[in-house]
């Protein structure tokens, strides 16, 4: 799986929109990105996925790059219960079932 | 409806003892899995069960065994538990290889 990279932490005011960046340079041509969340003492939480097309549903928009290099979670409007560390992953269909989380960006959503 | 269920939330115990962890999912799907994260948040698969059958069993001490008696159950045997052990065990389940539910973990506190 390619590797990730994302800030360890940000902040946003409450009712702004929350964007979280990450870097995915060395992603291959069949890998998927994955946006994943946990709340505090929490499991995770599937937010979103994509290949290259933008998606939209209705916890938040992945913008994925033209490169696919990097791509932007977008909380459209973040609140208090959107404070979490989320993680972007990359990954193949059918590689197996290695789920490696890293550190992620902790969001903390200020009111 | 809670999607994945786990029991017991917390576990602490002694070094040595054998104890178990439930998982039960309401979500029809036909794969299950067990996650171990530990103190740097690194979720690592140790198992994955697909229509009660193991498919996927990583680098883990024999004294893991998961039993899934049906497809919405998959359990986790731990025998003569070490202080290593002490960690987040997350239960997840998906239909084939797609997103993940996870369940709410259980904190094992090994003494």
């Amino acid at each position: 799986d390619a590797k990730t990279t994302q800030p360890p932490s940000m902040d946003c005011a409450e009712g702004r929109a929350a964007n979280l960046p990450c870097n995915h340079s060395t992603i291959s041509g069949n890998e998927y990105v994955y946006w994943y969340r946990q709340i505090h003492s929490q499991g995770p939480q599937y937010i979103i996925h994509g290949l290259k097309n933008n998606e939209t549903n209705e916890m938040a928009s992945l913008i994925i790059t033209e490169d696919r290099k990097s791509s932007t979670l977008i909380l459209p409007h973040a609140t208090l219960r959107d404070t979490a560390v989320y993680y972007c992953i990359v990954r193949a269909p059918g590689t197996g079932n290695q789920f490696y989380f890293g550190t992620g960006t902790s969001l903390t959503v200020i009111p | 409806d809670t999607a994945v269920s786990q029991t017991p939330k917390y576990l602490v115990t002694q070094m040595g003892n054998d104890k178990s962890i439930k998982c039960e999912q309401n979500l029809g799907h036909d794969t299950m899995y067990w996650y171990k994260q530990d103190s740097k948040k690194f979720l690592k698969i140790m198992f994955s069960y697909n229509n009660k059958e193991l498919i996927i069993n990583e680098t883990v001490p024999n004294r893991f065994s998961p039993k899934s008696p049906d497809k919405a159950h998959l359990n986790l045997h731990i025998n003569s538990l070490e202080l290593g052990d002490s960690a987040v065990y997350f239960c997840a389940s998906s239909q084939g290889q797609t997103r993940k539910n996870f369940g709410p973990g259980t904190r094992l506190t090994v003494l």
